[in-house]
């Protein structure tokens, strides 16, 4: 049972432009969630996190926002960069303490 | 502060072997989470332990895998009796506590021939 979900698992973008990765969630008693940025033969390595007393949380190009009525989040990517090319994760916690993940969208960004 | 250490970076294990993966959190760590990543497919929760005990281990298959964080050392990801099915990638995970951002390590990829 996927409670994670990341429904687009490839994204191309044009270098500047936005980039917008969504994830839906099932568990209504997830309130942290957290973003991964995966390279190849790596580890992912933490991105941005928001807890579900926030809508939005922002970090340099980095924007992260939460609807909680639609059980939904998104991270946003402005101005897209060819370094960002890499596997992104979303993943949500609730009151267990452990982290259930996406299956991860891949983002080219083309320069 | 090293990040989080597993070893070995890369197994290799005949059908029937045991493998043990090792994973020390980062310093002051004392949650941790084992985390599989099989082909094509995202990162799917096996366990998680805080020091000497096994707070969920919902995710980890009934038979042959186990998983301990001793008072002491590493913690050690075991599966007994490999199967061609069990390759893939195993990441760990460190938090100071539960529910903050975990820091990954780089894995161990095992290969199962």
């Amino acid at each position: 049972d996927q409670q994670v979900k990341q429904n687009s698992p490839s994204l191309s973008v044009q270098e500047g432009r936005i980039s917008i990765l969504n994830c839906d969630y099932t568990n209504s008693m997830f309130d942290y969630f957290l973003w991964y940025k995966k390279y190849p033969a790596e580890g992912p390595t933490f991105l941005i996190s928001i807890s579900s007393i926030k809508d939005k949380n922002e970090d340099g190009r980095f924007t992260v926002f939460l609807n909680k009525s639609a059980k939904h989040l998104s991270l946003h990517i402005v101005p897209s960069q060819p370094g960002d090319s890499a596997v992104y994760f979303c993943a949500a916690s609730g009151a267990g303490n452990q982290f259930y993940f996406g299956t991860g969208t891949s983002l080219t960004v083309i320069p | 502060n090293a990040g989080v250490m597993q070893n070995p970076r890369h197994l290799v294990r005949r059908r029937g072997q045991e493998a043990r993966l090792r994973c020390s959190p980062m310093k002051g760590h004392s949650h941790v989470y084992w985390y599989r990543q099989l082909p094509e497919e995202g990162l799917k929760f096996m366990v998680y332990l805080q020091k000497e005990n096994i707070i969920d281990e919902s995710g980890m298959p009934k038979e042959r895998f186990s998983a301990e964080f001793p008072k002491e050392g590493p913690s050690i990801l075991r599966i007994q009796q490999v199967v061609r099915g069990d390759s893939a990638a195993y990441f760990c995970a460190s938090s100071p506590w539960g529910a903050a951002e975990a820091f990954f390590g780089q894995g161990t990829r095992l290969t199962v021939v």
